[in-house]
């Protein structure tokens, strides 16, 4: 296993346009997290998953934001009606106790 | 509200040189844990040392040991002997422990640049 993978590694889309990103935990961790990382800032926590339930999202996640992971695997960030504000490094980490692996993150940029 | 504050945007360090990076942090949890992380210029996150609300001891971990004053809520890490990979972003995080682990936040980063 090679840690968490993310992909695409870079999206630039039109506003207004829907994007969707995925992201692979390692096989092992059955907890996964979505953080969004502007330029000069830390990481901005979204959304955690425990399995495939879904047990906090933060209030940074518009209803144009929406999060899944079906069966408790890989999970997916969608994003609808993109606006130049989504413009972020989206970071996807997993863990199974107390340390959290990232991904290398995609980085969105709308235009 | 719940904070953690870098006050040192960036700092030269010689190399083979200790550095401290501070963090300070608001929390009304009683039991929580502190994370350091590298983020090089490639943009994944590196964890580098934990350190628990109730650890008696201060954590180490190779070249890097966190400097841990529960009362002043500041969790300082120390890297010794800098070497010039040092060079990058490194943010403080906190994540309170008896909610199972989740909404970690972290601060704005502190950025050494390690000189020859």
């Amino acid at each position: 296993d090679t840690g968490v993978s993310q992909d695409p590694r870079h999206k630039i889309t039109k506003r207004g346009q829907n994007v969707t990103f995925r992201c692979d935990p390692i096989s092992e961790h059955n907890r996964l997290y979505w953080y969004r990382q502007t330029l000069g800032q830390g990481p901005e926590f979204l959304t955690y998953f425990q399995n495939e339930a879904q047990l906090e999202k933060s209030r940074l996640l518009s209803d144009r934001f929406s999060a899944e992971r079906p069966k408790g695997s890989f999970s997916t960030l969608e994003i609808q009606r993109t606006e130049q504000g989504d413009s972020a490094m989206y970071l996807c980490a997993s863990s199974h106790d107390i340390e959290a692996f990232f991904g290398q993150g995609t980085r969105l940029t709308v235009v | 509200a719940q904070k953690i504050t870098q006050t040192q945007p960036g700092m030269f360090v010689q190399e083979k040189e200790a550095v401290t990076l501070d963090c300070t942090y608001d929390t009304s949890d009683q039991s929580y844990g502190l994370f350091w992380y590298k983020q090089p210029s490639s943009g994944e996150m590196i964890f580098l040392i934990y350190q628990g609300s109730y650890d008696e001891q201060n954590a180490t971990e190779g070249r890097y040991s966190l400097n841990f004053q529960k009362a002043r809520k500041s969790a300082n890490l120390v890297i010794s002997a800098s070497q010039l990979g040092d060079s990058a972003m490194y943010f403080c995080a906190k994540r309170p422990r008896n909610t199972g682990g989740f909404k970690t936040i972290f601060g704005a980063g502190t950025r050494p640049f390690v000189k020859a």
